[in-house]
């Protein structure tokens, strides 16, 4: 079974500064890679995704996350946060040998704050 | 369409009572997911299916809950005699088949008091 593990629970940068998520999966072969932002009360948004190609993935709002085969990594960046990213941050995984494709594995989160 | 919908928004029951909460996916999507998330944590699988049948449970899924999509279109979870534990958001997802994104309504949030 795949698991997900976000080891930042909290984490505060200044306006302006950049930004790295971290994420680490276990999964046997190359599953599909997910980042979702949640605000206050609200759905998931999809940021990005991973299937397959260049590892370099870009995603909305100028978020931009790096797969590394080698260490099971998938952590996501931006050069510049804004205080509107202020939100939780969910790495998930799925895998592509079950009927659905989206039935997805969610790591625990990653609250983001942004000091003005 | 506007995206998914989930009703209501919030619901406060006492213990032991029965709810219900009702998805709306969009309106193509002919796959549908519950999720479930609670303070904290982030969202876990409950539930799939495809057109209207129930192709995927997961073991969280305990006999107290049941889902239907009785027309392949919008879908209902029921959870029955309600425990504290059950507290938590309740999240409806969709997709196309193909699709590699699944779209979230923005939740149930599930209060037993």
């Amino acid at each position: 079974a795949q698991s997900v593990t976000q080891p930042d629970i909290h984490i505060t940068v200044s306006e302006g500064a950049s930004l790295e998520l971290r994420c680490n999966y276990s999964y046997g072969a190359t599953p599909y890679l997910f980042w979702y932002v949640q605000s206050p009360g609200q759905g998931l948004q999809l940021l990005l995704k991973y299937f397959s190609g260049d590892t370099l993935v870009q995603g909305i709002k100028g978020f931009e996350a790096e797969f590394k085969r080698s260490q099971s990594s998938f952590n996501l960046r931006k050069p510049s946060v804004h205080w509107s990213d202020a939100a939780e941050y969910f790495c998930a995984v799925g895998t592509p040998y079950n009927n659905a494709g989206n039935m997805l594995t969610f790591g625990g989160g990653t609250r983001l704050m942004v000091k003005p | 369409d506007t995206g998914v919908s989930q009703n209501p928004r919030h619901k406060i029951t006492k213990r032991g009572q029965n709810v219900t909460f009702r998805c709306d996916p969009i309106s193509e999507h002919n796959r549908l997911y519950w999720y479930r998330q609670t303070l904290g944590q982030g969202p876990e699988f409950l539930t799939y299916f495809q057109n209207e049948a129930q192709l995927e449970k997961s073991r969280l899924l305990s006999d107290r809950f049941s889902a239907e999509r009785p027309k392949g279109s919008f879908s209902t979870l029921e959870i029955q005699r309600t425990e504290q534990g059950d507290s938590a958001m309740y999240l409806c997802a969709s997709s196309s088949q193909g699709d590699t994104e699944a779209f979230f309504g923005q939740g149930t949030r599930l209060t037993v008091v």
